[in-house]
């Protein structure tokens, strides 16, 4: 079974610097996919950025980037030039690509942007 | 619609009572899930459609919960004899699942259930 661990209930960091979201995940299969969601206080769920196991390169989209260290089964999101919409929950998930299969979650992580 | 349509978007009801909780997913889409969030919390599992597989069913959390989805498209969460435990956002999220894709899950605005 597949386990998500975000270790950060909360986070705080001012505008326009960097800040780096943990995530460790857990899984004997060697094909899965890694991704990290955006809840704003109105509720709705964001796709961010994808990693696949497989992948050579750490995923990049706009100001977001993955750390993606495999030997440490680390996944953490890293958002630079903070900005004050970016205050959200953020959350980690994994699914395994082989066959069909859930994508679990993490317990989230509050990023609150100050000015 | 183009995204993922759940309605209702908010239900009130009293302890006891039947809730149904209706999903319509992205067409063509293959997959969908349901989730639970209580308030503050995580996406806690609760079923997972895929194709005509028999649906992934490990994450109902009693068997006052079931849902279905007729014609691979539709699916309805039914909750029986509501507690107050079960007051909740009720996410539903649809995907096109192949090896080769992200998989990527679009969710819908949710069903936030009140249980009085």
């Amino acid at each position: 079974a597949q386990k998500i661990t975000q270790t950060q209930p909360g986070m705080f960091v001012q505008e326009k610097e960097a800040v780096t979201l943990d995530c460790t995940y857990d899984t004997s299969d060697p094909s899965y996919g890694l991704f990290w969601y955006k809840q704003p206080s109105s509720g709705e769920m964001i796709f961010l950025i994808y990693q696949g196991s497989y992948d050579q390169q750490n995923a990049t989209e706009g100001r977001y980037s993955l750390n993606f260290q495999k030997a440490r089964k680390s996944a953490n999101l890293v958002i630079s030039a903070s900005q004050l919409g970016d205050s959200a929950m953020y959350f980690c998930a994994m699914r395994v690509i082989t066959g069909y299969s859930t994508l679990t979650f993490g317990k989230g992580t509050m990023l609150l942007v100050s000015p | 619609g183009a995204g993922v349509s759940q309605s209702p978007s908010n239900k009130v009801t009293e302890k006891g009572k039947d809730v149904e909780l209706r999903c319509d997913p992205i067409s063509g889409h293959t997959a969908l899930y349901w989730y639970r969030q209580s308030l503050g919390q995580g996406l806690e599992f609760l079923i997972y459609f895929q194709g005509n597989s028999a649906p992934d069913k490990s994450g109902l959390p009693s068997d006052r919960f079931s849902a279905e989805r007729t014609g691979g498209s539709v699916s309805t969460l039914t909750i029986q004899r509501t507690q107050q435990e079960d007051s909740a956002v009720y996410l539903c999220a649809s995907s096109f699942t192949r090896d080769t894709n992200t998989g990527e899950l679009f969710f819908g605005e949710g069903s936030r259930l009140t249980v009085l």
